[in-house]
């Protein structure tokens, strides 16, 4: 499996935009998938988008279209996920999590980036 | 974006006996391209099921999922206070993912 590596917490302001990032480890721009999970407090796992590198592809789910932005750095094998207009409600752990195809579960996980919301 | 639908909200179990949690979808998944995740407080994910019934590596066999097209079931035999956790499904059928709400095992 391969090992993924996320900075740290930060806390944003209403309005502004963050920016986490995802190292990994290995030969990881091959047919592979790169997805970003969050979890706000106290709610459920939510897929907010992926990035398919060997076919320069980005999907985003539909309640983020126009505020999230995926990209890779294949330079440093690191992934960034970008959110802007950032709301209270955005305050979640992050994860990025590794699928070995377009059509496979993802089965290696970051540590998570815990981004706090607050005026 | 195809929804998931699991159910119950919560069970609550004692050590030894079965879990049966369920994961509903809104529409028939191509390949039955279904996981499961257990998710503890503080840990990212951990991969259980794929492809509906496929253990994922280094998963005890205490754990099964079955089912096909819209309805499908996660199994948790002999219960140990390890599996305390949420567990969640996820289609990855599509080019959008989703997740389903979850459901939340309890061990006595």
């Amino acid at each position: 499996q391969a090992h993924l590596v996320q900075s740290g917490a930060d806390v944003k302001k209403p309005g502004s935009s963050v920016k986490v990032s995802c190292q990994t480890s290995g030969d990881t721009f091959s047919n592979f998938a790169l997805n970003w999970v969050r979890q706000a407090p106290g709610q459920g796992l939510e897929w907010m988008g992926r990035i398919i590198p060997i076919l320069g592809m980005t999907n985003y789910a539909q309640k983020l279209q126009g505020r999230i932005t995926i990209t890779a750095d294949r330079s440093t094998n690191t992934f960034y996920m970008e959110l802007s207009s950032l709301r209270s409600d955005d305050t979640a752990v992050y994860y990025c999590g590794k699928s070995s195809g377009t059509y496979e579960p993802t089965d290696s996980w970051g540590q998570g980036s815990l981004i706090t919301v607050s005026s | 974006e195809i929804e998931l639908t699991q159910s119950p909200g919560t069970l609550s179990l004692s050590p030894g006996e079965r879990a049966t949690l369920s994961c509903r979808v809104s529409q028939s998944l191509p390949n039955n391209k279904l996981a499961w995740y257990q998710k503890k407080a503080g840990q990212p994910p951990r991969l259980l099921i794929y492809g509906a019934s496929t253990r994922a590596t280094g998963i005890p066999d205490r754990f099964s999922g079955s089912g096909s097209g819209t309805d499908f079931t996660l199994t948790i035999t002999r219960l140990e206070p390890e599996d305390s956790a949420v567990y969640y499904c996820q289609q990855y059928g599509s080019f959008l993912l989703s997740f389903g709400g979850g459901t939340k095992v309890q061990i006595k």
